[in-house]
């Protein structure tokens, strides 16, 4: 089954404007990660928020994690166009095996 | 640090013929690696995780005889495609875990196309 389900699909704001995603998941984790991937490139990680945090930030990057509702959410602020990208986030399962389950991914699209 | 390569970045051949993609941990040792397949505008599906010195523990539904994989050091392991056909053609994309970095972040390679004719 879908472990991470994230929304939107695809989002296109303006420059300067914030963009939100969101991601929902459906069993016990250790941690979330959320990942940003550019078109036919590899994977570069953003940010890791464990079971027992509730919100994270790193530069222009915030996420939240509820656990009671086992979802999370990366915003990021003041966008720019080179935040253009596909956004994915990934759960690591409480039994802590090292695999990561991603979601469907969010393309965002920032215009100029 | 932290930084992990592929090799070859984009491969075509002929369909039945295997092809091998290399993942290599540049600058730390990689106790796991891990292998994903992407197809296009869609998210990673995990095919295997590969420990140094053991076998690959594959994902259901990941043919183990048709993807070969080797872990034959701590910065380095193999992925091969074993008499492809077109329905192989994918983005696949390793992971590697280990003894740098942040705990529990995989470093990702670039990626390797694969197209099969």
């Amino acid at each position: 089954s879908q472990q991470g389900e994230e929304d939107p699909q695809a989002l296109s704001i303006q420059e300067g404007e914030n963009a939100t995603m969101n991601c929902s998941y459906k069993t016990s984790i250790n941690n979330l990660q959320w990942y940003r991937q550019n078109s036919g490139r590899g994977l570069v990680h953003l940010i890791l928020i464990r079971s027992n945090e509730r919100e994270k930030h790193s530069g222009r990057l915030r996420v939240t994690l509820d656990t009671s509702k086992k979802s999370s959410s990366l915003l990021i602020t003041a966008s720019r166009a080179a935040d253009t990208a596909s956004y994915f986030c990934a759960t690591a399962l409480s039994s802590n095996t090292g695999k990561l389950i991603f979601g469907q991914g969010t393309t965002l699209q920032v215009k100029p | 640090g932290a930084v992990v390569s592929q090799h070859p970045s984009r491969v075509i051949c002929k369909s039945g013929t295997s092809v091998k993609i290399e993942c290599r941990s540049l600058d730390f040792q990689a106790t796991t690696m891990f292998w994903y397949r992407q197809f296009p505008k869609k998210s990673l599906m995990l095919m295997a995780t590969s420990n140094e010195g053991s076998k690959a523990t594959y994902e259901q539904g990941v043919e183990k005889d048709k993807f070969l994989i080797n872990h034959a050091s701590l910065t380095l392991s193999t992925l091969t495609v074993t008499s492809a056909h077109p329905e192989d053609s994918s983005f696949y994309i390793c992971s590697a875990e280990g003894l740098a970095g942040a705990p529990d972040t995989q470093y990702f390679g670039p990626g390797t196309r694969l197209t099969v004719l």
